[in-house]
């Protein structure tokens, strides 16, 4: 079983429209969960972290994490066209610099 | 807004050939990261490195592979003899402490797309 799974998409939705992005993983010493946003020909950049299980809000953006199930989520609310880019999620565990990446979900938002 | 920054953003080299990655990583941070990208793979994490130190290193992270600080601001990453599956997107990346201590971000830069011939 891969480390963290991620669905690839690529998910296209039209402007305003709630998104859902998943993430999935197996080593249970992750304890740390963030979520990446990468533009065309650029560097992820960092959206959220989170670290206990429970969401986390952000303006239009939650985090949800579900250790139990070993689960991470991102909505994003009254999407824009701004917001279409590559989604990653990123783990890490405790006393690690290392950051273990999914693959990224491509996002489309259409006007 | 300060920024990582990378040279070259396209490299092209021979098989065999020695590169160097370049990165001015953001002045007042301390730690420093290579990740890299093949394309249609997940960004994968290289190594770490703290006080002129190596602090963590992968399993992709091999003797061909060496990274340096050679003065105050660059940090570098060298292949010393490439293969054809070094052809990736190298990101360089930085903070102030490392993550996630207290919410702490890595800031990346915007890669360097290598093509090894």
């Amino acid at each position: 079983q891969k480390e963290v799974e991620q669905d690839p998409g690529p998910l296209s939705v039209p402007e305003g429209a709630i998104v859902s992005l998943n993430c999935t993983y197996s080593n249970s010493a992750f304890q740390y969960f963030m979520w990446y946003r990468q533009y065309s020909r650029k560097g992820p950049e960092l959206l959220m972290y989170t670290y206990s299980s429970g969401n986390k809000e952000d303006g239009r953006f939650t985090a949800q994490v579900d250790k139990s199930s070993k689960y991470i989520s991102l909505f994003i609310r009254d999407s824009q066209p701004s917001d279409s880019a590559t989604y990653l999620c990123a783990m890490t565990e405790g006393g690690s610099e290392k950051l273990v990446f999914g693959k990224g979900t491509k996002l489309t938002v259409n006007p | 807004e300060p920024e990582v920054t990378q040279t070259p953003s396209h490299q092209v080299t021979q098989m065999g050939q020695e590169v160097i990655l370049r990165c001015v990583p953001i002045s007042n941070h301390l730690y420093f990261y290579w990740y890299r990208q093949i394309l249609g793979q997940k960004v994968e994490f290289l190594v770490s490195f703290y006080n002129n130190e190596i602090s963590e290193k992968s399993e992709i992270f091999d003797d061909q592979f060496s990274v340096e600080r050679p003065d105050g601001s660059n940090f570098t990453l060298k292949i010393r003899s490439t293969k054809l599956e070094d052809s990736a997107m190298y990101f360089c990346a930085s903070s102030e402490l490392p993550p996630p201590i207290l919410n702490t971000e890595a800031f990346f830069g915007q890669g360097t797309r290598l093509t090894v011939v």
